[in-house]
């Protein structure tokens, strides 16, 4: 059963607009969210976060919003550049047995471009 | 310079022999993970350890088995019970549970290929 669910696989938009990349979650445990960002035959690069208590996280192009209610997060990137090409991961994190891991999506695909 | 190195970067092996696959790294993280990427798959959770000589399953664990003997050491062994070795391996580390800081960090991979 998939505990964290990026719908989409793929995302195409152009430069300078903005790219909304979607994450549904079923486990109401998960206490902190994150995306990944990951270029072919790298490991993925940490790119934001945001606790379960809050609703909203910026770093300067990128936002991560959390509506915990629908189980949902969503990450903003504007404006998208053409760099910013790469497959995304949403992840959730979960404290078990005095452990914390990670639960990851599928990815979705993003392409800017130019 | 901090970070997680994993060699080598591609590795052939043959159908029926283990294969170690290394990660080192030098963050000083207590915790560390492996992880397997299939191909329009995420991330699956092999192994994982904690502190230095206790590791535990995670959801794919079968056909693989691990050690952590240093802090700075977590090597992978893919063994021949594991009956789809083929993909792509990462090994991340973070600060571990009750530090606040719940990010993983990631080495840049090990693409085995079993024929």
């Amino acid at each position: 059963d998939q505990q964290v669910k990026q719908n989409s696989p793929s995302l195409s938009v152009q430069e300078g607009r903005i790219s909304i990349l979607n994450c549904d979650y079923t486990n109401s445990m998960f206490d902190y969210f994150l995306w990944y960002k990951k270029y072919p035959a790298e490991g993925p690069t940490f790119l934001i976060s945001i606790s379960s208590i809050k609703d909203k996280n910026e770093d300067g192009r990128f936002t991560v919003f959390l509506n915990k209610s629908a189980k949902h997060l969503s990450l903003h990137i504007v404006p998208s550049q053409p760099g910013d090409s790469a497959v995304y991961f949403c992840a959730a994190s979960v404290a078990q047995g005095g452990s914390e891991k990670l639960v990851f999506g599928k990815g979705t695909k993003l392409t800017v471009n130019p | 310079d901090g970070g997680i190195t994993q060699s080598p970067k591609y590795l052939f092996r043959k159908e029926g022999q283990n294969v170690t696959l290394s990660c080192e790294q030098n963050l000083n993280h207590d915790a560390m993970y492996w992880y397997r990427q299939d191909p329009g798959q995420g991330l699956r959770l092999i192994y994982y350890s904690q502190i230095v000589n206790d590791f535990q399953k995670g959801d794919i664990a079968e056909g693989y088995s691990v050690s952590r003997e240093k802090k700075e050491s977590f090597p992978l062994t893919v063994t021949s019970a594991q009956k789809n070795p083929t993909a792509f391996y990462l090994c991340a580390s973070s600060n571990g549970p009750g530090t606040g800081a719940y990010e993983q960090y990631f080495g840049p991979g090990t693409r085995l290929t079993v024929t």
